[in-house]
């Protein structure tokens, strides 16, 4: 079946600039995190979904940052007024049922740079 | 922080067997080690993953010391393809993988 899948699979914009990307987890998966990865480093947590509800956020650098998941299925992380230092690749991944020690799918990512 | 330590990097020859260490001294009783890689402009890949008995699957073995104070991921034939950064994580009950820094490992001809 599909995997996690990740858009756009690269954004460049402009310091200031308001950015979203998508992640669609795998069906079924009720399970959804977000993390950054910075080039060279290991991905870091950011916020972790049970269903619609943020169950664990405290990954989130700032208040610029903000993720939704509406219907319990596609996510969406918004950052607002990004910085050159959000330049990093941003990876979704999910898991089914409900986390505690079950394997992570982990999509492609989206590389994004902030000029 | 990750409670691991792990080489920074590591050569196999093709055809051999790679054996990744990892030290996690900190690991309590409740906590899982996983293993992960993540191959160049990939997200990251489960392997395997245990608590104190060693474990076998279709991609690797993961052997845990009885103190469970370090483990060995274990890929018997490696490939170039199994070039990759592994990542040792040991999970509590939380949800979350806390990632190091992970082996680089470069499978050579």
């Amino acid at each position: 079946g599909a995997g996690v899948s990740q858009t756009p699979s690269n954004k460049v914009t402009e310091k200031g600039k308001y950015v979203e990307l998508r992640c669609d987890p795998i069906s079924g998966h009720t399970a959804l995190y977000w993390y950054r990865q910075s080039l060279g480093q290991g991905p870091e947590f950011l916020i972790y979904f049970q269903g619609t509800g943020a169950a664990d956020d405290s990954g989130l650098p700032n208040d610029r940052f903000f993720a939704v998941r509406p219907e319990g299925s596609v996510s969406t992380l918004k950052i607002q007024r990004t910085e050159r230092g959000d330049s990093a690749v941003y990876l979704c991944a999910s898991s089914s049922p409900p986390g505690t020690y079950n394997e992570q799918f982990f999509g492609p990512g989206t590389r994004l740079t902030v000029l | 922080d990750a409670k691991t330590t792990q080489p920074t990097s590591m050569d196999c020859a093709e055809g051999r067997a790679a054996n990744l260490p990892c030290n996690h001294s900190t690991i309590s009783g409740n906590e899982y080690v996983y293993w992960y890689r993540q191959i160049h402009s990939q997200g990251p890949q489960y392997i395997i993953h245990g608590l104190k008995n060693n474990e076998t699957n279709e991609m690797a073995s993961l052997i845990i010391t009885e103190d469970r104070k370090s483990s060995t991921l274990i890929l018997p034939h490696a490939t170039l393809r199994d070039t990759a950064v592994y990542y040792c994580i040991v999970r509590d009950a939380g949800n979350m993988l806390t990632f190091g820094g992970g082996t680089r490992l470069m499978v050579k001809p």
